[in-house]
């Protein structure tokens, strides 16, 4: 399969502290995504990175891949209130990539 | 600018109904993408359109599932005689192209079917 899996299901943070989740998967991959869900704005592509990429950057957060482990993680730092909502990781191969499959995601809440 | 909209925003339908959802994907983009996602679920991936080829429809749930795309410009879910398990919220993305999973996919607000 090529779902991912998210893990911590939920995860409650102060706001500024960091966020930590993690993305398994089965399957060998070309890349994999994260998308962000939250009831105001929808779902939302956060950042992409390739199998031949270890970690990348964009803003706040921190993407890591590891394909000898099929993970990655998403860091999120310093957090705030806005950050909350459903994370999910979308692994995608290079047959069919252009299906996104996501697992049930992780919810974070950030408290003020 | 535009990005994709999907109508209508919410649907509240009869069990053995048939409902009609619409999706404007972004101008210029090829590539439109139906999904489903059930309550505190992912997405489930419908079915895909790319320019003129061939959608790919190996997605969809059942043949009461079926999908139109005009072009390169507005497609239509149509599911007949609606079931309780259809109620999910019906989201559209649409990208640039679908080239191997590296295309950003932009998606709309979603229909929220409710089938009672």
């Amino acid at each position: 399969s090529q779902q991912g899996e998210e893990d911590p299901q939920a995860l409650s943070i102060q706001e500024g502290e960091n966020a930590t989740m993690n993305c398994s998967y089965k399957t060998s991959i070309n890349n994999l995504q994260w998308y962000r869900q939250n009831s105001g704005r929808g779902l939302v592509h956060l950042i992409l990175i390739r199998s031949n990429e270890r970690e990348k950057h964009s803003g706040r957060l921190r993407v890591t891949l590891d394909t000898s482990k099929k993970s990655s993680s998403l860091l999120i730092t310093a957090s705030r209130a806005a950050d909350t909502a459903s994370y999910f990781c979308a692994p995608a191969r290079g047959d069919s990539s252009y299906k996104l499959i996501f697992g049930s995601g992780t919810r974070l809440l950030v408290r003020p | 600018g535009a990005g994709v909209s999907q109508s209508p925003s919410n649907k509240v339908t009869e069990k053995g109904k048939d409902v009609e959802l619409r999706c404007d994907p972004i101008s210029g983009h090829t590539a439109l993408y139906w999904y489903r996602q059930r309550l505190g679920q992912g997405l489930e991936f419908l079915i895909y359109f790319q320019g003129n080829s061939a959608p790919d429809k190996s997605g969809l749930p059942s043949d009461r599932f079926s999908a139109e795309r005009t072009g390169e410009s507005v497609s239509t879910l149509t599911i007949q005689r609606t079931q309780q398990e259809d109620s999910a919220v019906y989201l559209c993305a649409s990208s640039l192209r679908a080239s191997g999973g590296q295309e950003t996919q932009y998606f709309g607000p979603g229909t929220r079917l409710l089938v009672l």
